[in-house]
């Protein structure tokens, strides 16, 4: 069963520190894997987007990193601010061309406090 | 461009009444999809459309309907409301159904049914 756990399921930290959220999953066959950010009575908005060749990608003060022989991904936020408040949805995409089972996590929710 | 949008943005339901959950894209995108979003779970998808005329069930359609008579439109039926439907619903759009394509989410319809 495709399955995605992310860690912490919560978290807080001071405005200007840098943090991680932690994704990991068990899906076969691996295609992609996406971040979302959802703001608080918001949908998500996608963040970046993964395929099993890329190991890092980037967005502006979020960097997602992949390791595929581990099937784990973590997002790195540098320098937070109070409007990264928001919850943080780990996507992971099975199979290939026309049907893909998307399977998401429980997301961590993050605050940043000044 | 309006993107996706939802209405209503709440609503209370009775048990065993029904109602229509509307969404609409104006970013001509053939992949459409509904959501719902519980507490502690991640995102489930309900039903999904690949263009007009063309839909199918996700991974939990039981008691939902949806039709595609338009590019644009696509909503989402609930025959006889239970309480086990309170839950935030999401209408997803995408180009494509390949999850390697960004899918831009509505703002969400919180329901409540008593």
């Amino acid at each position: 069963k495709n399955q995605v756990e992310q860690s912490p399921q919560s978290l807080i930290i001071l405005e200007g520190k840098n943090c991680t959220l932690q994704c990991n999953y068990t899906v076969s066959p691996f295609s992609n894997l996406r971040w979302y950010k959802q703001d608080t009575g918001r949908g998500p908005v996608s963040l970046t987007i993964m395929t099993f060749s890329e190991n890092t990608k980037s967005n502006g003060r979020y960097t997602a990193t992949l390791d595929a022989d581990t099937k784990q991904s973590s997002l790195h936020i540098t320098a937070s601010q109070l409007s990264d408040s928001a919850s943080y949805i780990c996507v992971v995409s099975a199979g290939s061309g026309g049907y893909q089972k998307v399977t998401f996590g429980t997301g961590t929710k993050l605050q940043v406090i000044p | 461009n309006a993107g996706v949008t939802q209405t209503p943005k709440f609503q209370v339901l009775k048990t065993g009444q029904s109602m229509t959950l509307q969404c609409a894209q104006d970013m001509n995108h053939e992949y459409m999809s509904w959501y719902r979003q519980d507490p502690g779970m991640g995102l489930r998808l309900i039903h999904y459309s690949v263009g007009a005329g063309i839909t199918d069930q996700g991974e939990v359609p039981n008691g939902y309907n949806v039709s595609r008579s338009t590019t644009e439109d696509f909503p989402l039926r609930l025959l006889s409301a239970a309480p086990s439907q309170t839950s935030v619903y999401f209408c997803a759009s995408s180009y494509s159904m390949d999850n390697s394509y960004e899918q831009y989410f509505g703002p969400g319809t919180r329901l409540t049914v008593t």
